[in-house]
Parts: structure tokens; sequence; C-alpha cells
């Protein structure tokens, strides 16, 4: 039973235009939320989180909604830039760490971006 | 470049073997995560050490196992190979057990099973 999901394998974007990332989750438990970015042959690296406190979060030209209430999560990123295409997974945890239960990742969202 | 380094980064084998994957964290950090990134899925949590010790436990069958020792550094041994362990093994640190949440991960391990 997959606790966080991210409906869209692929999303294609064109430069310069906004790119939206949607992440859902189930469990209720969950108080703090990141995005990872993956790039080919690497491994994910970190890019923005959200604590349940909070409703946005903002880091340049990303930036994370969280709306509770909807158990739902996206990621904008403006303007798309071709070094954005990678994959994007969204992940949670409910311990507001990365710690004791590990992080529950989501299959993940390839965005391209096209020129 | 991460801080975390995963060795070997191919390996190719047989169904009923053996093989151990080795991982070294970030200077610092004490704690390590292991993850599966099987076909069309996302990262599944196995397990987590902190400082020596095993801090919580995942999706990680019986067949698998994991240490880690005082140097910090990290394996996960997978034994009983099935075709279905084919997948990217990811080794993942940060300083704490109960941080902020962001882990760093090493460029993973693709095991073959054949």
């Amino acid at each position: 039973d997959q606790q966080v999901k991210q409906n869209s394998p692929s999303l294609s974007v064109q430069e310069g235009r906004i790119s939206i990332l949607n992440c859902d989750y189930t469990n209720s438990m969950f108080d703090y939320f990141l995005w990872y970015k993956k790039y080919p042959a690497e491994g994910p690296t970190f890019l923005i989180s959200i604590s349940s406190i909070k409703d946005k979060n903002e880091d340049g030209r990303f930036t994370v909604f969280l709306n509770k209430s909807a158990k739902h999560l996206s990621l904008h990123i403006v303007p798309s830039q071709p070094g954005d295409s990678a994959v994007y997974f969204c992940a949670a945890s409910g311990d507001s760490g990365g710690g004791a239960d590990g992080l529950t990742f989501g299959k993940g969202t390839h965005l391209i971006i096209q020129p | 470049d991460s801080g975390v380094t995963q060795t070997p980064k191919h390996l190719i084998t047989a169904t009923g073997q053996r093989v151990t994957l080795r991982c070294s964290p970030r200077s610092g950090d004490l704690s390590v995560y292991w993850y599966q990134q099987s076909l069309d899925q996302g990262l599944q949590f196995l397990i987590q050490y902190y400082n020596g010790e095993e801090r919580a436990k995942g999706n990680i069958l019986e067949r698998f196992s994991a240490q880690q020792f005082p140097d910090l550094h990290s394996e996960l041994n997978l034994s009983s190979l099935e075709l279905g362990d084919s997948a990217l093994y990811f080794c993942a640190s940060s300083v704490g057990d109960l941080g902020a949440g962001e882990l760093f991960f090493g460029e993973g391990s693709r095991l073959t099973v054949l």
C-alpha cells in the first residue's frame, strides 16, 4: 500500500514555464515532507522540505506547498530550466526527520524540460 | 558529490548466491540508511543504523542483514538471492538519527541476479 503517491510518472514542460509536481499521502502521522531530485547514475539529492506546521516553503526557484486537509503537497519550479530535467521524488516522515521510520518515498515523477 | 561512497557500483550474480554491499557515510555522519529501488518502484526503506546500533527496520527480508562497524561504515548482506532481488541499492547517511530529514545518498549499487 503506497502511503506516498506521485500519480504522474512523467511531466513535460517548456523551458521558462512553471513546472508543478504533485504528491499525495495517506498517512496522517506524516509531519515532515521532502523533495529529492535524481539524475541518471546518481543518488537522490535533497531539494527542499516543509514541516506540517507550515503551508509553504520557498527556496529560490523552488517552492513547496502543503495542504494538510487534502493530504497533498506540490513542488513548483519557476522558471523551469533544462538542468531541472530529472526524476523528482516526494518523501515523508512521521517524526519530523528521517530517523526512526526512515523516509517513505513516492515512485517519482520524471520531469522533462523542453527547449 | 554527496560524500557517501558505495561499492561496488555494479554487481552481477546468480540466484542462490550471497553478496555484500558496502557503504561509507559522509565524514561526521553517524546514521546510515539502506534503501532498495526496484524497477518502477520508489525507494523502499530497508534498515537504519545509528552509531553502530540498529535504529529502525523497514521492509527488509529475513534473507538480508546489515551492520554498521566501529568506523561507521556499513555493509548490507543479501543471501539466497532471487531474481526479484535485482534492484538499485542506495545507502544514505545523516548526522543524527532524528534530524531535519535530509539524507545524503550514495550513487547506489546496481545488483543484477541472473
